[in-house]
């Protein structure tokens, strides 16, 4: 398959911790996306970084690419009850379409 | 809100009914998309429009058919489901049909098929 794989599928952190996914993907992009989602709701985009691009940040997002590695990194500091949800990152890798992961699962407790 | 909306939130549906879902967005956005995610799987592309235009269908059973009548509204037009169907189908949109383009989310339809 070619879509972008999160690693870990789920992660547990207390408020206050930051919280880092990764994902992965297989061929050469254009741009990498990152995507939220709460329980049964739709996406809602994060931050999006060219593959000229190496760091972005907005607000506490901090995301990394690494084109070599064909991998990037969600960072969230200071992390929140209000920031458990699912982290997709999506690629343009098939050409036509974004391609999303299966997503990472991020649960802050208070 | 993300400006997409879909209606209904919750459907219901025997393997023998017809039913149909609906997509708005009130962005002035010139593509439209279909997505179905199912529990543990990547999300899937089911269908893309561009200015009212079927432009990809990601080998989507013929029980499930698409309408855009104008830029603004989408349908899926659904008959015959199985109950592997059954999931959260999530409409989307975006400015330009470039790929590069942030896409804009509805809340989505959970779809039961029993």
């Amino acid at each position: 398959s070619q879509q972008g794989e999160e690693d870990p599928q789920a992660l547990s952190i207390q408020e206050g911790e930051n919280a880092t996914m990764n994902c992965s993907y297989k061929t050469s992009i254009n741009n990498l996306q990152w995507y939220r989602q709460n329980s049964g709701r739709g996406l809602v985009h994060l931050i999006l970084i060219r593959s000229n691009e190496r760091e972005k940040h907005s607000g506490r997002l901090r995301v990394t690419l690494d084109t070599s590695k064909k991998s990037s990194s969600l960072l969230i500091t200071a992390s929140r009850a209000a920031d458990t949800a699912s982290y997709f990152c999506a690629t343009d890798q098939a050409g036509t379409a974004l391609i999303f992961g299966k997503g990472t699962t991020l649960s802050v407790s208070s | 809100e993300t400006g997409v909306t879909q209606t209904p939130r919750h459907l219901v549906m025997g393997m023998t009914n017809k039913k149909s879902l609906k997509c708005e967005q009130h962005l002035g956005h010139n593509a439209m998309y279909w997505y179905k995610q199912s529990a543990k799987k990547p999300l899937e592309l089911m269908f893309v429009y561009n200015f009212k235009e079927q432009t990809e269908n990601n080998s989507v059973p013929s029980r499930f058919s698409p309408e855009c009548p104008n830029s603004s509204h989408l349908f899926l037009h659904l008959h015959t489901l199985q109950p592997e169907d059954s999931a959260l189908y999530l409409c989307a949109s975006s400015q330009d049909p470039g790929i590069t383009d942030t896409q804009y989310f509805g809340p989505g339809t959970r779809l039961t098929v029993l």
